[in-house]
């Protein structure tokens, strides 16, 4: 079974600039998610799609963070403009959840984001 | 809101036996999570405690108590290639909120 893919693998960007990633999840899981892991730090939920409707977008900065699902399958997050402080690897997992406890997440390799 | 605290880092060497605690504080909770990410890898799913009480699979074992807010895991015949970060994340409708992680440090 293919894992989550995504790419690109490494960004490095100038504060200001715009970046986006992509994610691919497991077929037929789903509930699609976007986290942020700053270094030293565990992930932090950005977004949560079930299918392509959003479920949680509370701690999404939406100022300059954007992201979408389209037809139920693939996503896009996308920051514009960059800020030094989005330097973090950003990392998409799928699940099969749809209801329930366990939310027994896949993850990707991520995307190693520099801001500088 | 969620928090959840665990150790920074623990070390121990091979062979031997090592619990990694877990507290939390939630307004919402389905169950307790763990999850194991090497260096420059991505985080892989360990174990779910739902109810209370130890759930072991192999080497590795998790604990639950929802009356005390705690869970742990264990790991034990520790490996050197079980020094990686761990985990804990609280499970609450569909998504999971994570501890910043417990460095394991594995030495012969």
């Amino acid at each position: 079974e293919a894992g989550v893919a995504q790419s690109p693998r490494y960004k490095i960007i100038e504060k200001r600039q715009s970046v986006a990633f992509w994610c691919n999840p497991i077929s037929g899981h789903a509930t699609l998610y976007w986290y942020q892991q700053i270094l030293g730090q565990g992930p932090k939920l950005l977004i949560q799609f079930q299918n392509n409707g959003v479920v949680d977008d509370s701690q999404l900065p939406k100022d300059r963070f954007s992201a979408e699902r389209l037809k139920g399958v693939d996503s896009t997050l996308k920051i514009q403009p960059a800020k030094l402080e989005d330097s973090a690897v950003y990392l998409c997992a799928s699940s099969l959840y749809v209801g329930g406890g366990n939310t027994e997440a896949f993850f990707g390799q991520g995307t190693r984001l520099t801001v500088v | 809101g969620q928090s959840l605290e665990q150790p920074s880092e623990v070390t121990a060497v091979e062979g031997a036996i090592v619990q990694i605690n877990c507290t939390y504080q939630t307004s919402g909770f389905y169950g307790l999570s763990w999850y194991q990410q090497h260096d420059g890898g991505a985080p892989t799913f360990l174990s779910y405690n739902g109810l209370d009480g130890l759930e072991e699979t192999g080497r590795f074992s998790s604990f639950l108590s929802r009356s005390d807010s705690y869970g742990y895991l264990l790991l034990q015949e520790l490996q050197m290639k079980d020094s990686a970060s761990y985990f804990c994340a609280v499970c609450n409708a569909g998504k999971s909120t994570f501890g910043d992680g417990t460095t394991l440090t594995v030495k012969p």
